[in-house]
C-alpha cells in the first residue's frame, strides 16, 4: 500500500523567512505532485516531478525529487502572505494501470506579516 | 469548457436519502477520477475511469457508492442511503491520454452535508 507522509502538518512563518516542507512516500512511484489549496477552493497544480533529481521552480517555490530516498521537498524562499494556503504532495505509479493519486495529509502554511 | 465542472456546488441532504453528484471533465480527456476530501480522512481516491475500460473501483468505501460514466464524458457519482460520515467535499479530476496522464486537473468540488 502506497503511503505518503508530509511534515510539518502546520507551519507558521514570518514574511521573508525560508522554510522547507518534506514529503516521504513508501513504495515505488514515478510521479510526484505538489498542489496548493486555498480555503474553500479546489486543488491547484503547482509542480509535477517525473524523474530522480528533478527540480522545478516557480516564483518563491522550488520543488525537488529524490526517488532513491523516496523524498520530495517544497522549499519556500522569502515567504510572503500570499503563500498562505494548504500544500499537498501526492504520488502515483503509472505501472499500476491506474493513475490514481495518493495524497499526504497536507501542510497548512500561515505566513505572518 | 475550459476546465472540469461539477454540480451541484453544495448539497444538503437528510440521512438515508440518495444523492447524485455530476462531473463534466475537460473535453478530450479520457481519464476521469473521483476523490473525497474530509476532515478525518484527508484526500482519498474513490474511482477511476479510463476510456471504455472497466473502472477501477478500489477506493469506493462501501456498496452504497457507485459511479458511471456515460459516453466517455460526463460522470455521475451516486451515494445511496447517505450517512453522516459521507459528509465531505467530492472532487472530480480528469487527465489526457495524449499527455500520458501526466497531470490531473481538478474541478471545484461538491460539498455534501448529510444531516
Amino acid at each position: 500500500e502506497l503511503k505518503v507522509e508530509q511534515n510539518p502538518l502546520f507551519l507558521s512563518m514570518q514574511e521573508g523567512k525560508n522554510y522547507t516542507i518534506y514529503c516521504n512516500y513508501s513504495t515505488t512511484s514515478d510521479r510526484l505532485y505538489w498542489y496548493r489549496q486555498d480555503p474553500g477552493k479546489s486543488l491547484e497544480s503547482l509542480f509535477v516531478l517525473l524523474s530522480n533529481g528533478a527540480v522545478k521552480q516557480e516564483g518563491r517555490l522550488m520543488a525537488s525529487l529524490d526517488t532513491k530516498a523516496r523524498l520530495s521537498t517544497l522549499h519556500i524562499t522569502a515567504a510572503v502572505h500570499d503563500l498562505s494556503a494548504t500544500y499537498f504532495c501526492a504520488v502515483s505509479y503509472s505501472g499500476a494501470g491506474s493513475y490514481q493519486l495518493t495524497f499526504g495529509k497536507g501542510t497548512k502554511l500561515s505566513v505572518i506579516p | 469548457g475550459a476546465g472540469v465542472s461539477q454540480s451541484p456546488s453544495n448539497k444538503v441532504t437528510e440521512k438515508g436519502k440518495d444523492v447524485e453528484l455530476r462531473c463534466d471533465p475537460i473535453s478530450g480527456h479520457t481519464a476521469l477520477y473521483w476523490y473525497r476530501q474530509s476532515l478525518g480522512q484527508g484526500l482519498e481516491f474513490l474511482i477511476y475511469f479510463q476510456g471504455n475500460s472497466a473502472p477501477d473501483k478500489s477506493g469506493l468505501p462501501s456498496d452504497r457508492f457507485s459511479a458511471e460514466r456515460t459516453g466517455g464524458s460526463v460522470s455521475t457519482l451516486t451515494i445511496q442511503r447517505t450517512q453522516q460520515e459521507d459528509s465531505a467535499v467530492y472532487l472530480c479530476a480528469s487527465s489526457s491520454r495524449r499527455e500520458g496522464h501526466r497531470e490531473q486537473f481538478f474541478g471545484p468540488g461538491t460539498r455534501l452535508t448529510v444531516l
